[in-house]
């Protein structure tokens, strides 16, 4: 069963406008991942959260973690057009042996 | 050249046949995964490989076979195809470490 789950679905904003996407998961993790998904092509990793952490900052992204509540967000800032993609949690949690659990994304729009 | 290569890029099979999906990496590294991706379902885990030795089913590995030719090759095969097993596959790798996952382009799979 998968692990992460990502709110919202689908999230349509305008350009400059700010996106946030949260993630919740079900147990207790090592680290959690961000991934984005341009339609149809691989996945590329955009961050990673520790579970010791809080916030982290890359470029316009900001991830943060709450291992009480389990969940994640990430905020991309400033957003562009370029920005449109499905972006994914993804976590290493107990009973993975290991591997990394994918939610089901959130599709970004990002209008111009 | 690509970090990790998926052949074919896309392939249409009738019901029944044997298909085989290939990857390679130049990663080096020991970890390999082959996903399946469908429509509002995220990624989900089919097998993967922690070296060469080593094999392990994933979430969903009914009707599908893997083999770890070497360190950098994963093939996925599917012994008789059918209909819902359209999807888009993703093999990828990691360090042991599993601070970030490289994933190939996909492999558009069509059974008719």
């Amino acid at each position: 069963s998968q692990q992460g789950e990502e709110d919202p679905q689908a999230l349509s904003i305008q350009e400059g406008e700010n996106a946030t996407m949260n993630c919740s998961y079900k147990t207790s993790i090592n680290n959690l991942q961000w991934y984005r998904q341009n339609s149809g092509r691989g996945l590329v990793h955009l961050i990673l959260i520790r579970s010791n952490e809080r916030e982290k900052h890359s470029g316009r992204l900001r991830v943060t973690l709450d291992t009480s509540k389990k969940s994640s967000s990430l905020l991309i800032t400033a957003s562009r057009a370029a920005d449109t993609a499905s972006y994914f949690c993804a976590t290493d949690g107990r009973g993975s042996q290991g591997n990394l659990i994918f939610g089901k994304g959130t599709k970004l729009s990002v209008k111009p | 050249d690509a970090d990790v290569t998926q052949t074919p890029r896309n392939r249409i099979t009738k019901t029944g046949k044997r298909i085989m999906l290939e990857c390679s990496q130049t990663k080096g590294h020991d970890r390999m995964y082959w996903y399946r991706q469908d429509p509002g379902l995220g990624l989900r885990l089919i097998y993967y490989s922690f070296d060469v030795k080593d094999i392990n089913k994933g979430e969903i590995s009914d009707g599908y076979s893997v083999s770890r030719q070497a360190q950098a090759k994963f093939s996925l095969s599917l012994e008789s195809a059918i209909p819902n097993q359209t999807a888009l596959y993703f093999c990828a790798t990691s360090d042991q470490s599993f601070s970030e996952a490289f994933f190939g382009q996909g492999t558009r799979l069509t059974v008719v």
